[in-house]
Order: C-alpha cells, then structure tokens, then sequence
C-alpha cells in the first residue's frame, strides 16, 4: 500500500544533543510537509517542499532544519533540543496540484531528557 | 480571532449517539474542506473532503459545508466506542496547497 513512512516512532534524546528524523513516501507526492503537534494542539507547520523548492514558516526556530534529498526522502533535524522541544513531529505528503488533502505518516514522538 | 475556531471538548457521548462536530472561520477565500481522524499518539487520517456547500457522505460519516456562514460540521451516525479520537478540521484556499487547521475536537464515545 502506498504511505507516509516516519522513523522512528519514538526518540528520546538528551538536552543539546543533535537528533533526526526521517520521513519517506511511496505516494510520489511533489510535497511534503514537517509538522510539529504538541498535546491538544493543532499541528504547527515547520517546513514544507514542493519538489526541491524549500519553505520554512517564518516564525520557525533556526534550531529546526530539513533536508529533502529525493522525491521519496524527507529529513527533520533539530540541532540543540530544548525541553520545549518535546512534542510529535509529523511528516505529511500532497500531490501539490488542485488536490489540497494531506496524507500523514504515524509521527515521531520526540522526548528530550 | 483565529481563521478557523474548533470547541476542544471533550465531548461524550454514548454509542449510537449520533455526533455533531463543527468547525468555523474567518477567511472567505477557503474553499477546500477535510476533516481529519488522530487516534492517540498517531498521526491524522483523512476522514473526508469536500470542495462545495452542502453535503458530502461516506458510509457513518457526512461532511457540511455553508459557506454563506463560514461553518462545517462533521456527522458520525451509530457512534461506537471506536470512533473516540481527536476530529481535526483543516481548509485551503484555491492554489495554497497549506491548509489551515483547527485545534481539535476531542471524541469520547463511551458503551
């Protein structure tokens, strides 16, 4: 079955220290989108690529960063986690053309000790 | 005010009930419409989607819009215990492939 694939499911990591998160698809979807959702919240946007074209939001912190090496392939890098840091990170893919809805991986639960 | 407006809950119900979830906004350029299942500690599953005023149904569920009011509603008929989870309302305007989400509502329903 075509899906959002996200590793790993859950990520403790200690304060200050790098961590990264995958994110893969087999939808062939142009876009694919970093979410970040802490309890009861609605997901933020962090990052989000149409093809190879990079958007950050702007109230994003420079602490998060991305990579999307290939179509198939997307990463989510936190340089220096703080404990605010802790939440659930989503992947999420769109075709990108005049079909709006998003198809999300399972999340990575992140803990930041 | 925030562009879509979504009770939190929780709100319980017994199974059979059949459930009302809504959602409003602000910004009339959204016409593309979903609704979102997040079970605990998992990511959202699209439910639904619509792109028009009226109704839209797929099996138990049915998807509103009136756009006249800005207001989208989420039914769930024969409610059971399965479907407790968080329903997330999320709507983009033509060519913005970002969609706006609401917060959340948080389903209980109880045997």
């Amino acid at each position: 079955d075509a899906m959002v694939i996200q590793n790993p499911r859950y990520q403790v990591t200690q304060f200050g220290k790098p961590v990264t998160l995958s994110c893969s698809q087999t939808l062939n979807h142009n876009v694919m989108y970093w979410y970040q959702q802490k309890s009861s919240q609605a997901p933020k946007l962090l990052f989000h690529y149409y093809d190879k074209d990079f958007n950050n939001e702007a109230d994003t912190p420079d602490n998060f960063q991305s990579r999307r090496p290939n179509t198939s392939f997307c990463f989510l890098d936190i340089r220096s986690p703080g404990l605010g840091d802790a939440a659930m990170y989503l992947c999420a893919t769109s075709r990108g053309d005049d079909s709006y809805e998003q198809y999300f991986g399972p999340g990575t639960r992140l803990t930041v000790t | 005010q925030k562009e879509v407006e979504q009770d939190p809950g929780p709100l319980s119900v017994p199974e059979g009930a059949i459930v009302s979830l809504n959602c409003t906004y602000s910004n009339s350029a959204f016409q593309y419409f979903m609704w979102y299942r997040q079970y605990s500690r998992k990511g959202p599953e699209l439910l639904m989607y619509t792109y028009s005023s009226g109704n839209k149904e797929d099996g138990r569920f049915t998807a509103q819009v009136d756009k006249s009011s800005k207001y989208i509603s989420l039914f769930i008929r024969d409610s059971q215990p399965s479907d407790s989870a968080t329903y997330l309302c999320a709507m983009s305007a033509w060519g913005s492939y970002i969609p706006t989400f609401g917060r959340g509502t948080s389903l209980i329903v109880h045997p």
